[in-house]
């Protein structure tokens, strides 16, 4: 199976901030990723697919960039509706499995 | 509008079983890749399994291999997850969701908690 390791797991910052959070894959995935965006008690939310391709209706502040294994999610200017958890999931191959999570916390 | 309705979720006991409903409206179910996702309380979220459109090909996670199944009804817009041999392990919130090929989930349900204890 292909591990997904993301980092941090915990991210304080401010409103307005620039943040990114890493995924690296034990192997390479080509651009077989995804970012999802978690809040409490909802079901998970597609940001970005193909690694940088922004899901319909997702603001442009989000961007995804990398591919084989090395992987980045950034958000340009934090507005308060961004804090909650992300997750990369690889589906390049089966099972496809995710990342194990960052929280994005405000300070 | 596209919706996803998991259903039976509850309260069993350990070795026990459950069978999972996920009823989809809005879209063209038969063309999808249907999934299976948990997520234990307070814990990140775990692929199960996937059902192709024609139900030829079906994958599942090692934690389930062998006690889970997956299924599908085309004819009824519907997704199924059997669950027998449970375990305390297996306590969680359990997403379906659908993928178009060569993407991933881009729809989910809002889950159904299956909580595994005596």
């Amino acid at each position: 199976d292909v591990q997904m390791t993301q980092s941090p797991s915990t991210l304080s910052a401010f409103v307005g901030d620039r943040v990114t959070i890493a995924c690296r894959a034990s192997q390479s995935i080509s651009s077989w990723l995804a970012w999802y965006q978690q809040k409490p008690g909802k079901a998970p939310k597609l940001l970005i697919y193909k690694a940088s391709n922004l899901e319909s209706g997702v603001p442009s502040r989000f961007t995804g960039s990398g591919s084989g294994t090395e992987f980045t999610l950034t958000i340009s200017s934090l507005q308060p509706d961004d804090f909650a958890t992300y997750y990369c999931q690889q589906y390049n191959s089966y099972p496809n499995t995710f990342g194990q999570g960052t929280k994005l916390e405000i300070k | 509008e596209v919706q996803l309705v998991e259903s039976g979720g509850g309260l069993v006991k350990p070795g026990g079983s459950l069978r999972l409903s996920c009823a989809a409206s809005g879209f063209a179910f038969s063309s999808y890749i249907m999934i299976w996702v948990r997520q234990a309380p307070g814990k990140g979220l775990e692929w199960v399994s996937c059902i192709y459109s024609n139900s030829r090909y079906i994958s599942y996670a090692e934690s389930v291999k062998g006690r889970f199944t997956i299924s599908r009804d085309n004819a009824k817009n519907s997704l199924y997850l059997q669950m027998n041999s449970l375990r305390a392990e297996d306590t969680a919130v359990y997403f379906c969701a659908r993928a178009g090929y060569d993407n991933p989930p881009d729809f989910w349900g809002q889950g159904t908690l299956v909580t595994v204890s005596s």
